[in-house]
């Protein structure tokens, strides 16, 4: 079961990129890491999924080292909209993809 | 552009109902999962269907709760008898296994309140 470890919380401005990353040291080598976004009263949307370097679309940016033991979600000049809890999960369902706690990431005017 | 819709979004019972959510997949789709999320628990997986065989429903109380797929474009969720622990937004994604891995669209919750 591969654990992630993220931010309980980070706090951002307008404009500035955010970089939130998740840690999990056992990944498997079969692998994927996913990223989710929630905002307040909707369920989770799919933000980006990545196994390794560097994946980029519309929305954000994955990053993901050699060892693939850590990822780093980079969210390119945020806006008040962007504050939402951001999710890290890592393996394939259903065993191992889990819901941690996620990141509260608050955008600030 | 598809999504996916549940039913009701909102419902208030008292304890000792019973209680049908309802979900209906993307088309095309082939894996739905069932989540129930609170502030205590956050998100947890309650069950996983694939092709509508259901894989795996160890997080979800057997006594009484259960899941179905009686067709590709219904799933449902059903709680019998409910009790105010139950209360939480049950939310129901579907997704496929056939490009992304296991990418999940989920649909808006379902707000449930057991008295």
């Amino acid at each position: 079961l591969a654990k992630t470890t993220q931010p309980i919380s980070m706090d951002s401005y307008e404009g500035q990129e955010v970089n939130i990353t998740c840690s999990h040291n056992n990944i498997a080598t079969n692998d994927y890491i996913t990223w989710y976004q929630q905002f307040p009263s909707q369920g989770p949307r799919f933000i980006i999924q990545g196994y390794k370097t560097k994946v980029t679309n519309e929305v954000a940016s994955l990053f993901i080292p050699a060892d693939r033991k850590s990822s780093t979600l980079s969210l390119p000049r945020v806006s008040l909209s962007d504050t939402a809890v951001y999710y890290c999960l890592v393996g394939d369902m259903p065993n191992d993809m889990r819901f941690g706690a996620g990141t509260r990431l608050t955008v600030k005017p | 552009d598809a999504r996916v819709t549940q039913t009701p979004r909102d419902k208030v019972t008292e304890m000792g109902q019973e209680v049908t959510m309802r979900c209906q997949p993307i088309l095309g789709h082939n894996t739905v999962f069932w989540y129930r999320q609170t502030m205590m628990q956050g998100l947890e997986l309650l069950a996983y269907f694939r092709n509508r065989a259901p894989l795996d429903d160890s997080g979800m109380p057997k006594d009484r709760f259960s899941a179905e797929m009686p067709d590709a474009t219904l799933a449902t969720l059903k709680i019998q008898p409910s009790e105010p622990r139950d209360s939480a937004v049950y939310f129901c994604a579907s997704g496929t296994d056939r490009l992304t891995r296991d990418t999940q669209y989920f649909g808006p919750g379902t707000r449930l309140t057991v008295l």
